[in-house]
């Protein structure tokens, strides 16, 4: 049973440069849920995807958008990057209306290093 | 607005001695609480969650942790700590489906 699986695992990218990340969630999850985690910081809430609908978003700028797919997998697209977008961004899945009593299952991260 | 504040950025201890991390949080409502495990270059792997019953809840690799309503506490333990406990960990609670983190401890073991 594969787990959540994130691409690619390193990135670099220049300032004013475009990247978008992918992430396939754990089989049997409909919900996926992006994070930023700064260096030395907690991971925090981007926005989630249901339906292939943005679901809810935290407090991120519109340079950070996301797509999700009829099978349920998703992007994190950003644009015109900034080094303050220098992070490790993760995906987590899970399945709607479970709330807090199924836990999010986490990938692994993709490593975005802005030069 | 739902938080949790993770007390000491950095715990070190020798190996085989107590693991104590400490997690608080602050919640209108009845909160759901979990504690991350994250190894380096890796994603958050759980170790244990509290949703509602029994306030002491028992996670993998030995860990556990205790609700307290009356200290607004969910501290991390573990009795005896061995080298590979060596992470970052972070405490968490649920909010409308996502999930606000602490700022995380790392832990250092000692031979």
């Amino acid at each position: 049973d594969a787990g959540v699986t994130q691409s690619p695992t390193h990135l670099i990218k220049t300032r004013g440069q475009q990247v978008t990340l992918r992430c396939s969630p754990k089989s049997g999850h409909d919900t996926v849920s992006w994070y930023q985690q700064a260096l030395g910081q907690g991971p925090q809430f981007i926005f989630q995807y249901y339906e292939e609908e943005e679901r809810q978003r935290g407090n991120f700028p519109d340079r950070f958008s996301g797509h999700q797919f009829p099978n349920y997998s998703s992007e994190l697209n950003v644009n015109a990057l900034l080094l303050g977008d220098s992070a490790l961004y993760l995906c987590a899945s899970s399945l709607v209306g479970q709330g807090g009593n199924q836990p999010q299952h986490f990938g692994d991260g993709t490593r975005l290093s802005i030069l | 607005a739902q938080s949790v504040t993770q007390l000491g950025s950095h715990v070190s201890v020798s190996e085989g001695a107590l693991v104590l991390l400490r997690c608080n949080y602050s919640s209108s409502v009845p909160p759901y609480l979990f504690w991350y495990v994250q190894y380096p270059n890796q994603g958050l792997q759980l170790l244990l969650k509290y949703t509602t019953g029994a306030t002491l809840v028992k996670g993998i690799n030995g860990f556990e942790a205790e609700f307290k309503k009356s200290e607004t506490s969910f501290h991390l333990t573990k009795p005896s700590a061995h080298m590979s406990d060596a992470a970052e960990y972070f405490c968490a609670v649920h909010n409308t489906d996502k999930l606000i983190f602490g700022t995380g401890t790392r832990l250092q073991v000692f031979p």
